[in-house]
């Protein structure tokens, strides 16, 4: 079966730290793509970032950035410089190669002033 | 630019009761999907569509059916409601297999 694993229910950090989400999953697929959602309390669903599993090179937007360990199957999403709007559940979440997107359970990510 | 339209955003139901939810979107995308989000459980599949007039199952179809007759619509029909389809929906859609998916806002379904 093919699934995403997120281990950290929850996680907080004081602001301008740097925070790393974990995700691990399985899959017996060579081309796929991954994805770091984020939903804030407004309940919107927001891309953070994706990398394509044929690339090495980690993705990068702004201070948000990707560890990807393909033959280790991990994927963790690393946020510089935390603000409180970051305050928000993250899904890691992968297509698999198909048209299908599955979701981890979340991390619930709480900034402290 | 509207992106995903999803209608309404709340509704409370009765045991029983049928309704449809309704979702559009104005990118020409040919991928949507329906997805529940209950508790410490993440989103799971529903049902999506990969171009008009074809529908397939996901991971969670039962009690649920889906259409697509146009590019834009897809809606999802619970044909006889039961608490356990208590939960947020969303829909979403996309370009190809390898673009990010676009979701609508949610709607929150209670069933009592």
């Amino acid at each position: 079966a093919q699934t995403v694993t997120q281990s950290q229910p929850e996680m907080s950090v004081q602001e301008a730290e740097t925070v790393t989400l974990s995700c691990t999953y399985d899959t017996s697929e060579s081309n796929y793509y991954l994805f770091w959602y984020k939903q804030p309390p407004s309940r919107q669903m927001i891309l953070v970032i994706r990398q394509e599993a044929y690339k090495q090179q980690n993705a990068t937007e702004n201070r948000f950035s990707v560890n990807f360990q393909k033959a280790a199957k991990s994927f963790s999403l690393k946020i510089s410089d935390s603000q409180l709007g970051d305050t928000a559940m993250y899904f890691c979440a992968s297509n698999f190669g198909n048209e299908k997107l599955t979701f981890g359970t979340g991390t619930r990510l709480t900034i402290i002033p | 630019n509207a992106g995903v339209t999803q209608t309404p955003k709340f509704q409370v139901l009765k045991t029983g009761q049928s309704m449809t939810l309704q979702c559009a979107q104005d990118m020409n995308h040919e991928y949507m999907s329906w997805y529940r989000q209950d508790p410490g459980m993440g989103l799971r599949l529903i049902h999506y569509s990969v171009g008009a007039g074809i529908t397939d199952q996901g991971e969670v179809p039962n009690g649920y059916n889906v259409s697509r007759s146009t590019t834009e619509d897809f809606p999802l029909r619970l044909l006889s409601a039961a608490p356990s389809q208590t939960s947020v929906y969303f829909c979403a859609s996309s370009y190809s297999l390898d673009s990010p998916q676009h979701f609508g806002d949610g709607t929150r379904l209670s069933i009592l």
